[in-house]
């Protein structure tokens, strides 16, 4: 079974820094996905990853495959991006294994 | 209009009652699945269904029982509730070609 490990656990950070959430997993995928929780609960799939990297708005994702890692990243942080990010693995019949989540605080 | 939605948001009932939250989605996906996030916020799978068929079955006592009438539907019978089985459950779905997966609202279950 896989283990996923993120990092920091809880990260709280000043409007406009660069941000990053690391993700770690022990096994070897075909996807890795990135979640958003938000305080209200819902979640937001924001990125399914197999391979290099993608960008969507201030959001960035890679995955190296090799290390068996992956970052998230936000550029000009801004506090409605305050949330939970969660990272979940596809290990095909296993289904989604998710890490513990990154509670993130951007403060104005 | 909701893509993955789930009834109902909210329920609170007592030990030993037995209760159902339905799952829809309208996104045309063959996949579906229902996930539990306990107290600490840690999300586990608990069952995928692809086409009807059951795909994935976690480690769950046998008090929980998914049903999927057709590929848009996956509902969640819980018999015997117990205390334990508080937490939010998350129905999501997705297909092939998709990207990630489509989650439903939550259904915050309390069990008293």
């Amino acid at each position: 079974k896989n283990e996923v490990e993120q990092s920091p656990q809880n990260l709280t950070a000043q409007e406009g820094e660069f941000i990053t959430i690391n993700c770690s997993y022990s096994v070897g995928i075909s996807a890795l996905h990135w979640l958003q929780q938000h305080p209200g609960g819902g979640i937001v799939s924001l990125f399914m990853l197999s391979s290099g990297k993608k960008k969507h708005g201030r959001l960035i994702a890679t995955i190296n495959i090799q290390e068996k890692h992956s970052s998230l990243h936000i550029t000009a942080s801004h506090p409605r991006d305050s949330a939970v990010y969660i990272c979940a693995v596809w290990g095909g019949a296993d289904g989604l294994t998710f890490g513990k989540g990154t509670h993130l605080i951007i403060q104005p | 209009d909701t893509a993955v939605s789930q009834t109902p948001k909210y329920l609170v009932t007592q030990m030993g009652n037995d209760k159902s939250i339905k799952c829809e989605q309208n996104l045309g996906h063959d996949t579906m699945y229902w996930y539990k996030q306990d107290s600490k916020k840690f999300l586990k799978i608990m069952f995928s269904y692809n086409n009807k068929e059951l795909i994935i079955n976690e480690t769950v006592p046998n008090r929980f029982s998914p049903k999927s009438p057709d590929k848009a539907h996956l509902n969640l019978h819980i018999n015997s509730l117990e205390l334990g089985d508080s937490a939010v459950y998350f129905c999501a779905s997705t297909t092939q070609g998709a990207v990630g997966q489509y989650f439903g609202p939550g259904t915050r279950l309390t069990v008293t």
